[in-house]
């Protein structure tokens, strides 16, 4: 069965550093991933996906993952944090076999000032 | 703005009672996906539906039912309520079944049951 493990629950950063927010998939076939932001009293919202076109995929805010299949990794990072990125982040994973989409548990982004 | 809208937002019920949750999803989307989200379990994946028929069951107890309408709108209903059913539901909508695509989620509704 096709699904993905965040790392860390819980991640804090300052304003201007590096994001990085882990996310390891398992899956027997090639997978159709994703990452998805959930701001406070909000639904999710899709920041970016791979679909095997392109291991590195650019998404919107800035924010961009690469598809390491040696490390069944799909890790998203963003160069330079904003306090706009505080939220809940979720990688996600689309079972060609179920149509099922597996969200991981969720990675809380927390930037300091 | 997802074009997914969900009713009600909030509902405050008590243990034993029987509440319905509405979804109408994007404009030409044919199928529905319910997830539910709390604390301990994170989001969970409950049903999906593909214009109106089941297409894929996730964790959803047997306390809860789904459907989807011909309009495509899908109602999830929960019966016999228990504390531990409080969580925020989302719904979700995508063009076809089995997309590899965009999920749109709507805003949720949150379930807080005394």
């Amino acid at each position: 069965a096709q699904s993905v493990t965040q790392l860390g629950s819980h991640v804090s950063v300052s304003e201007g550093a590096l994001v990085l927010l882990r996310c390891n998939y398992s899956s027997s076939v090639p997978p159709y991933l994703f990452w998805y932001v959930q701001y406070p009293n909000q639904g999710l919202q899709l920041l970016l996906k791979y679909t095997s076109a392109a291991t590195l995929v650019k998404g919107i805010n800035g924010f961009e993952a690469e598809f390491k299949k040696s490390e069944t990794s799909f890790h998203l990072t963003k160069p330079s944090a904003h306090m706009s990125d505080a939220a809940e982040y979720f990688c996600a994973v689309f079972s060609s076999g179920t149509y099922k989409y597996i969200f991981g548990t969720g990675t809380r982004l927390k930037v300091l000032a | 703005d997802s074009g997914v809208t969900q009713t009600p937002k909030h509902l405050i019920t008590a243990t034993g009672q029987r509440v319905t949750l509405r979804c109408s999803p994007r404009s030409g989307d044919l199928s529905v996906y319910w997830y539910q989200q709390s604390l301990d379990q994170g989001l969970q994946f409950l049903i999906q539906y593909y214009n109106g028929e089941e297409r894929a069951k996730g964790n959803i107890l047997e306390r809860f039912s789904a459907q989807q309408f011909p309009d495509l709108h899908s109602e999830l209903n929960l019966s016999s309520l228990e504390l531990g059913d409080s969580a925020l539901y989302f719904c979700a909508s995508s063009v076809v079944e089995g997309n590899t695509g965009e999920l749109f989620f709507g805003e949720g509704s949150r379930l807080t049951v005394l």
